[in-house]
């Protein structure tokens, strides 16, 4: 247990169909992340909010939407998916943007049809 | 720009045998240094790191690593593996405010009996 829970754990989704990924942290951070992991690269950092505001977009298609309503919850929206967005999509949160240690969350595996 | 350099995509020892996982890392201010572990289906979870303090880190599950500046080098080692250790491990940099964490390619360790 990190602290940090992300749902659902598995998603399908069709081309055409909206959805969203969800995180909360409860550790009492300020920042947090959503990461793209794919099979034979890298981790790919998509989003960051520090503090509710968002810091950082890594030019990341637009059919990817985040929110950050709280310092303790983060969403990804998701819609018009392709099939090549099929990945592991992980949260993970800090004390601040930049400040060290990372907690993640286990992941949101997702699968586009 | 930081970014960090996983030697090796995949290494398989034997059980007992000494573990060895290289990192070389880039950063153009003083970095702060991490190993991370991921096994199926989980997120990422620390494993240890290194703030600037002393350059031998020891961490969980019998790991450590040593910071050599002259070498950019962050290295991961544990004496004598043990099959629970047969995970994918992640190396990754960050600086100071603002410089998001980094993470290589990641390096599959397999584990014979």
């Amino acid at each position: 247990e990190t602290g940090v829970t992300q749902t659902p754990r598995h998603l399908v989704m069709g081309m055409t169909n909206k959805k969203s990924l969800k995180c909360e942290q409860h550790l009492g951070h300020n920042a947090m992340y959503w990461y793209k992991q794919s099979a034979k690269k890298p981790l790919e950092l998509m989003f960051v909010y520090n503090f509710k505001e968002q810091t950082e977009n890594n030019s990341v298609p637009s059919r990817f939407s985040p929110e950050c309503p709280n310092s303790s919850h983060l969403f990804l929206h998701l819609h018009t998916l392709q099939p090549e967005d099929s990945a592991l999509y992980l949260c993970a949160s800090s004390q601040a943007r930049g400040t060290g240690e990372l907690f993640f969350g286990e992941g949101s595996r997702l699968t586009v049809l | 720009a930081q970014s960090v350099t996983q030697l090796g995509s995949h290494v398989s020892v034997s059980e007992g045998a000494l573990v060895l996982l290289r990192c070389n890392y880039s950063s153009s201010v003083p970095p702060y240094l991490f190993w991370y572990v991921q096994y199926p289906n989980q997120g990422l979870q620390l494993l240890l790191k290194y703030t600037s303090a002393a350059t031998l880190v020891k961490g969980i599950n019998g790991f450590e690593a040593e910071f050599k500046k002259s070498e950019t080098s962050f290295h991961l080692t544990k004496p004598s593996a043990h099959m629970s250790d047969a995970a994918e491990y992640f190396c990754a940099v960050s600086g100071d405010n603002n410089n998001d964490m980094r993470f290589g390619a990641g390096t599959r360790l397999t584990v014979k009996p």
